[in-house]
């Protein structure tokens, strides 16, 4: 069964301190790899998308890195700030055949930046 | 753009009573998503629908939950009856051709938050 395991669950971490979130998949075959950041009460939104042979990918102050081999990928956050306080989510893109391919979701990452 | 649109924001019902959630895609997109989220079970795709044709409901829990698209900007879910634990955040989302599955992104809506008491 394809999955996407996340964690920490919850983070909380000073403002200007950096952080690392970490997404772990079984998906098979894979596509791609994407980030979300969603704010409270928001819908989610796009940070990177990442394809086999990517390995970093970088957005701002977020980096994202992919190991296709170990089938992991990171999200750096470089000097926090308290707007990126939000759930982070993991997305691994599989293809399933006859055209037809499957978003598997990670149950997030809570990240709580305080002053 | 004004991005994907969705209504109600709120809605609180109660159990038995008919639940419809609307959509109005980006213009231009081909492909329209219908998710749910819980605390438990994270994001879901229930449907999606290319140039207004369905082509997975795999994920739509049960026949209580429809899904149509008459146009390529307006999509509605349906939920009859609504039960308390279809109580979650409904996302609607749009893609360009080829879709979310593909690298093309996924521009998510505000979401609608459903509690059924």
């Amino acid at each position: 069964k394809n999955q996407v395991e996340q964690s920490p669950q919850s983070l909380i971490i000073l403002e200007g301190k950096n952080c690392t979130l970490q997404c772990n998949y079984t998906v098979s075959p894979f596509s791609n790899l994407r980030w979300y950041k969603q704010d409270t009460g928001r819908g989610p939104v796009s940070l990177t998308i990442m394809t086999f042979s990517e390995n970093t990918k970088s957005n701002g102050r977020y980096t994202a890195t992919l190991d296709a081999d170990t089938k992991q990928s990171s999200l750096h956050i470089t000097a926090s700030q308290l707007s990126d306080s939000a759930s982070y989510i993991c997305v691994v893109n599989t293809y399933s055949g006859a055209g037809s391919y499957q978003l598997t979701f990670g149950k997030g990452t809570k990240l709580s930046v305080i002053p | 753009d004004a991005g994907v649109i969705q209504s109600p924001r709120h809605e609180v019902t109660e159990m038995g009573q008919e639940v419809t959630l609307r959509c109005k895609p980006i213009s231009g997109h081909d492909y329209l998503f219908w998710y749910r989220q819980t605390m438990m079970r994270g994001l879901e795709l229930l449907i999606y629908f290319n140039n207004n044709v369905p082509i997975d409901d795999s994920g739509m829990p049960e026949d209580r939950f429809s899904a149509k698209m008459p146009n390529a900007s307006f999509s509605t879910l349906k939920i009859q009856p609504s039960e308390p634990r279809d109580s979650a955040v409904y996302f609607c989302a749009s893609s360009l051709e080829g879709g979310g599955y593909s690298e093309n992104t996924i521009y998510f809506g505000e979401g609608s938050w459903l509690t059924v008491v």
